[in-house]
């Protein structure tokens, strides 16, 4: 079975700043492997999809990802953050299981940019 | 424009009653989901359904029920045998489920007292 893992519920960081969230996952199979980001009172949007063409993903607003097999991990990263960056990020993992493929997600990480 | 249409954003109810919630896509998606959002919780799995006419449960189907009667809909009844049915509920649809992409509506807030 799949299994997302979100290192911190919270990250704060200073406006400009690097921002990392780490998401680390367990498949049985190669997987597909999402970065999603709510904003307060909205559904969830898609800043980037790994599905096996590239192992560093780019993504929308600056973010990118990069796939690490050995490491069973997918970071989210991005060089400088900006106030708008403040959201709640899903990692997530899809993995084939009887006929289809399930999407199971990570409980987020709530990201906050300081002034 | 194409997307997800989610209705209505906030929902009050008292206990013991069902409630319905609408979702309707434009997208042309054969595959269609529900999730639940509790806080620190992330998204959970309701129902999912591939096709017109067939759906599965998912990992937390107890209490809730779905149609599939169009391509376009798949509304969610939130019923009396829920326990604890104050939460976000979203609405998403994919090409398929096969991996590709799984796209959300703004979601649905229901409060039930």
């Amino acid at each position: 079975a799949q299994s997302v893992t979100q290192l911190g519920s919270h990250v704060s960081v200073s406006e400009g700043a690097l921002v990392l969230l780490r998401c680390n996952y367990s498949s049985s199979v190669p997987p597909y492997l999402f970065w999603y980001v709510q904003y307060p009172n909205q559904g969830l949007q898609l800043l980037l999809k790994y599905t096996s063409a590239a192992t560093l993903v780019k993504g929308i607003n600056g973010f990118e990802a990069e796939f690490k097999k050995s490491e069973t991990s997918f970071h989210l990263t991005k060089p400088s953050a900006h106030m708008s960056d403040a959201a709640e990020y899903f990692c997530a993992v899809s993995e084939a299981g009887a006929g289809s493929y399930q999407l199971t997600f990570g409980k987020g990480t709530k990201l906050s940019v300081i002034p | 424009d194409g997307g997800i249409t989610q209705s209505p954003k906030y929902l009050f109810r008292k206990e013991g009653q069902n409630v319905t919630l609408s979702c309707e896509q434009n997208l042309n998606h054969d595959a269609m989901y529900w999730y639940r959002q509790d806080p620190g919780q992330g998204l959970r799995l309701i129902y999912y359904s591939q096709i017109v006419n067939d759906f599965q449960k998912g990992d937390i189907a107890e209490g809730y029920s779905v149609s599939r009667e169009k391509k376009e809909s798949f509304p969610l009844t939130v019923t009396s045998a829920q326990k604890n049915p104050t939460a976000f509920y979203l609405c998403a649809s994919s090409i398929d489920t096969l991996g590709n992409t799984i796209y959300f509506g703004e979601g649905s807030w229901l409060t039930v007292v």
